[in-house]
């Protein structure tokens, strides 16, 4: 069973803090992964994936991939209130054509 | 990244119906995928839509209740059929590359009455 997990949260973070988004994933063979951001009632929208282990970076965005613990993580840097939303991990398994989401985790920045 | 438009973007059916949501890409890409969205909750994949062959289905997903057609590498269409108030749900398709990501349309809104 390939799985993805997130912590459901919420997660609060005081406004121009780091917030620090997690994710593990259970099967090797995920070769992509993605992070999504989803404001209520609207489709998830991409903002950062990498497949490479170690750090990218994207504006106040940093994806941190480690392959040898199957985990994910992203950090948003300067957290603002219209970064209040759930955060969606996802992994690409390549050998059965499939992206699996995690259940999301809730974060709400407090000004 | 890939830009998606998926209509309708919303609809009302009464039960026993059959509703065909339609996602055009504005690229021709390999890979496209059904997900179903119930409130609250996370996407849960019904297909991948295969270009020139049959889609495959998850779990729980059966051809006969979710026809998927993909005539060509820029578009795709799910057809929710025989449709229940269970079948009431946003369906999403998502479409992309390993290497530049996979982007979401819109969404549908589906209410089953």
């Amino acid at each position: 069973q390939k799985e993805v997990e997130q912590n459901s949260g919420p997660l609060s973070v005081p406004e121009g803090a780091i917030a620090s988004l997690n994710c593990t994933y259970s099967d090797r063979g995920s070769q992509s992964f993605f992070w999504y951001r989803q404001y209520s009632g609207k489709s998830p929208e991409l903002i950062m994936f990498i497949y490479s282990n170690g750090d990218k970076e994207d504006g106040r965005f940093t994806a941190q991939l480690n392959k040898a613990s199957q985990y994910v993580s992203l950090l948003i840097r300067d957290s603002q209130p219209s970064d209040s939303a759930t955060y969606l991990c996802a992994a690409l398994y390549s050998s059965a054509s499939k992206i699996i989401f995690g259940s999301g985790t809730r974060l709400s920045i407090r000004p | 990244s890939a830009v998606i438009s998926q209509k309708p973007s919303r609809d009302i059916c009464q039960r026993g119906t059959s509703l065909t949501i339609q996602c055009q890409v504005d690229s021709q890409v390999t890979m496209m995928f059904w997900y179903r969205q119930q409130p609250g909750q996370s996407l849960t994949l019904i297909a991948t839509a295969n270009q020139g062959s049959e889609a495959t289905y998850e779990s729980g997903f059966v051809i006969d209740k979710f026809p998927i057609s993909r005539p060509n590498l820029t578009f795709s269409t799910l057809t929710v059929s025989n449709m229940s108030p269970e079948d009431s749900s946003i369906y999403l398709c998502t479409a992309g590359g390993r290497d530049y990501g996979y982007t979401f349309g819109s969404g549908t809104r589906l209410t089953v009455v």
